[in-house]
């Protein structure tokens, strides 16, 4: 079975671009999270989407705003990049809220911004 | 504003012999905690959880301690192999609507052969 796959794998931008970042999850999960994680520290929490609505958003700015399509896979949108969103963007999913147990992530998308 | 962390940044043991990885929280209502492993270039991996009304458990060649009096967690590696070198992190579940985990910052764990 295939499990979180992430596209592309690997992105650079230039500072004050736009970028898209997208994520499938398993086939059957509902719920699509997604986490920033710098180099050298753990995953930060940037939005939870559960049935194409928004449920859960982190500390991070308007400039990152995400979506879920009809098909539970998700986009996550940066506009006007800066130099600090080089990291990795991770994507989990599970079957329902509340399903943090079963939590399974991506290997993520890199992105680094020139 | 809560917070979950780490003592150590780096561990460094013989194969074979066994990790002991801390980790401290602060956010007293947290119910759940979990360890992730993270090895280079891939997303975190589940490895064990535990719920804040147990103090143990027990997985295969690991095992969780939580004392919430201090607010310590612990994961425990058995006969520590090569292949568990990798980033552990320590994580919470908040009681929120949604299903928002904390981590940690991480412990990287060296195995020397």
């Amino acid at each position: 079975d295939a499990g979180v796959t992430q596209s592309p794998t690997h992105l650079i931008k230039t500072r004050g671009q736009h970028v898209t970042l997208r994520c499938s999850p398993i086939s059957g999960h509902k719920s699509v999270s997604w986490y920033q994680q710098v180099l050298g520290q753990g995953p930060q929490f940037i939005f939870q989407y559960y049935e194409k609505e928004e449920r859960g958003r982190g500390n991070f700015p308007d400039r990152f705003s995400a979506r879920q399509f009809p098909n539970y896979s998700s986009e996550l949108n940066v506009n006007a990049l800066l130099l600090g969103d080089s990291a990795l963007y991770l994507c989990a999913s599970s079957l329902s809220l509340g399903g943090w147990y079963g939590y399974t992530f991506g290997s993520g998308t890199r992105l680094t911004v020139v | 504003g809560e917070s979950v962390g780490l003592h150590l940044p780096t561990l460094s043991v013989q194969e074979g012999d066994n990790s002991i990885i801390n980790c401290a929280y602060s956010n007293s209502a947290s119910d759940y905690f979990i360890w992730y492993k993270q090895e280079s270039g891939k997303g975190p991996q589940f490895i064990i959880d535990i719920r804040s009304n147990m103090d143990k458990r027990q997985g295969q060649r690991v095992t969780v301690l939580l004392n919430k009096t201090v607010k310590h967690l612990s994961l425990q590696i058995a006969a520590t192999q090569p292949g568990d070198s990798a980033v552990y992190f320590c994580a919470e579940n908040e009681e929120t609507s949604y299903d928002k985990v904390i981590f940690g910052p991480g412990t990287s764990l060296s195995v020397i052969p």
